[in-house]
């Protein structure tokens, strides 16, 4: 089975551009969860969405949004990129029984000049 | 808001021996303590969750313990390895939002041979 996938896995921005993410879940899985890991820290958590809607959301300014499609597909949007922006961004599913642990995907590195 | 510590930034042990690895919190006490693994420009990967009335889960040379009273985790690899070399990051889960969890910072450990 496919694991979670990102697209893309590196992009370099210029400040006050704005940048699409993109995030396919584990099959079966309708929980996506968006997070920014700056070098040296933990994750931190941006978004949850689950069936489409938003049940949760980090201390991240209205420049982050986020949606789901009906495939359970994900975008993370940031517009007015700012330097601090630049990060690892992470998504993850969780499946719907068991344990609520979560799977990563591989990551999108932001890099905003 | 919640915070997490873990105990140092790195810990650096001699294979074979056992590494221990400690995650403080403060405020409410989580539903569920999670630990991941990542690895240098990759995402995490689940390795261990412990329910809040659970005291200790193993998995292979893996343990985990959970004092609530303490508000402390332990995480243990014994019979440490080189493939061991990694970043362990504890996360909490309050378990009432679904996929929302709670970072630290996560302690990068090395086994030298």
């Amino acid at each position: 089975d496919a694991g979670v996938t990102q697209s893309p896995t590196h992009l370099i921005k210029t400040r006050g551009q704005q940048v699409t993410l993109r995030c396919s879940p584990i099959s079966g899985h309708k929980s996506v969860s968006w997070y920014q890991q700056v070098l040296g820290q933990g994750p931190q958590f941006i978004f949850q969405y689950y069936e489409k809607e938003e049940r949760g959301r980090g201390n991240f300014p209205d420049r982050f949004s986020a949606r789901q499609f009906p495939n359970y597909s994900s975008e993370l949007n940031v517009n007015a990129l700012l330097l601090g922006d630049s990060a690892l961004y992470l998504c993850a599913s969780t499946s719907p029984t068991g344990n609520y642990e979560q799977y990563f995907g591989p990551g999108t590195r932001l890099t905003v000049t | 808001s919640q915070k997490i510590e873990q105990n140092s930034e790195a810990l650096n042990i001699q294979e074979g021996k056992t590494a221990t690895l400690t995650c403080n919190y403060t405020n409410y006490s989580p539903a569920y303590l999670q630990w991941y693994r990542q690895d240098p420009g990759r995402g995490p990967v689940f390795l261990l969750l412990i329910r809040e009335n659970e005291k200790e889960k193993r998995k292979e040379r893996l343990k985990v313990t959970f004092d609530t009273t303490l508000k402390q985790s332990l995480f243990h690899i014994t019979a440490s390895q080189p493939a061991d070399s990694a970043t362990y990051l504890c996360a909490l889960d309050r378990g009432s939002t679904l996929g929302r969890l709670y970072f630290g910072r996560g302690t990068q450990l090395t086994v030298w041979p």
